[in-house]
């Protein structure tokens, strides 16, 4: 129950086309759904982030849609760039644990 | 500001040797994280820490240990090191109140053991 499941495991979109990342979980008390981006050699950096408030948050090329019924969340990027080729990680956690549950994981390649 | 950061960066170990990661922050953060990350598996969480003076156990604990004698920094140490560890280590950390959970990275320490 504390999993949160992502897919695709890799991805490959053409420049200027929409990479779309998803995630899916079962703990309904998850209250907090970020996305983590990571480039090779770095840490993961906060890209954008979610409460269940609402269905859709967006921050330039980048949209996070936000599903609660079926408990699922998913990362739009729009106009991809080759910028963008990076590992990209969905996480969950509750308000009484800021523990992040985190997915798997997804490598992006945007090709030029 | 520095941020999160981690030393030393790479590290080779041989079997059964011990060694001790260093992460300090800058940002008064209360609380703090010890990651590791394998190819396919994401991240997963060793040990944490609250406040100064307090951890907690993560996912995968075992053959790890931890301090945190100062809020800003949290030490993971390894006392006989074996293959499985062969992992980047990574160190985060966080504030404890607000809307904002999130966390801070550090660079990465990428460790060896043969």
């Amino acid at each position: 129950q504390q999993q949160v499941k992502q897919s695709p495991q890799s991805l490959i979109v053409q420049k200027g086309g929409i990479s779309i990342i998803n995630c899916a979980y079962e703990n309904t008390a998850f209250d907090y759904f970020p996305w983590y981006q990571q480039f090779p050699g770095k840490g993961p950096a906060l890209l954008i982030a979610i409460r269940p408030d609402v269905s859709e948050k967006k921050e330039g090329r980048f949209t996070i849609s936000f599903n609660k019924s079926a408990k699922q969340f998913s990362l739009h990027i729009m106009d991809s760039q080759p910028g963008d080729s990076a590992t990209y990680f969905c996480a969950a956690s509750t308000a009484s644990n800021y523990q992040l549950i985190w997915g798997a994981g997804t490598k992006l390649i945007i090709k030029p | 500001n520095a941020g999160v950061t981690q030393t030393p960066k790479f590290r080779v170990l041989k079997t059964g040797q011990s060694m001790t990661l260093l992460c300090a922050q800058d940002m008064n953060h209360e609380y703090m994280y010890w990651y590791r990350q394998d190819p396919g598996m994401g991240l997963r969480l060793i040990h944490y820490s609250v406040g100064e003076g307090t951890t907690a156990k993560g996912e995968v604990p075992d053959g790890y240990n931890v301090s945190r004698l100062k809020k800003q920094n949290f030490l993971l140490g390894l006392e006989s090191a074996a293959p499985s560890q062969t992992s980047v280590y990574f160190c985060a950390s966080s504030g404890s109140s607000g809307r904002s959970r999130e966390q801070f990275f550090g660079p990465g320490t990428r460790l060896t053991v043969l």
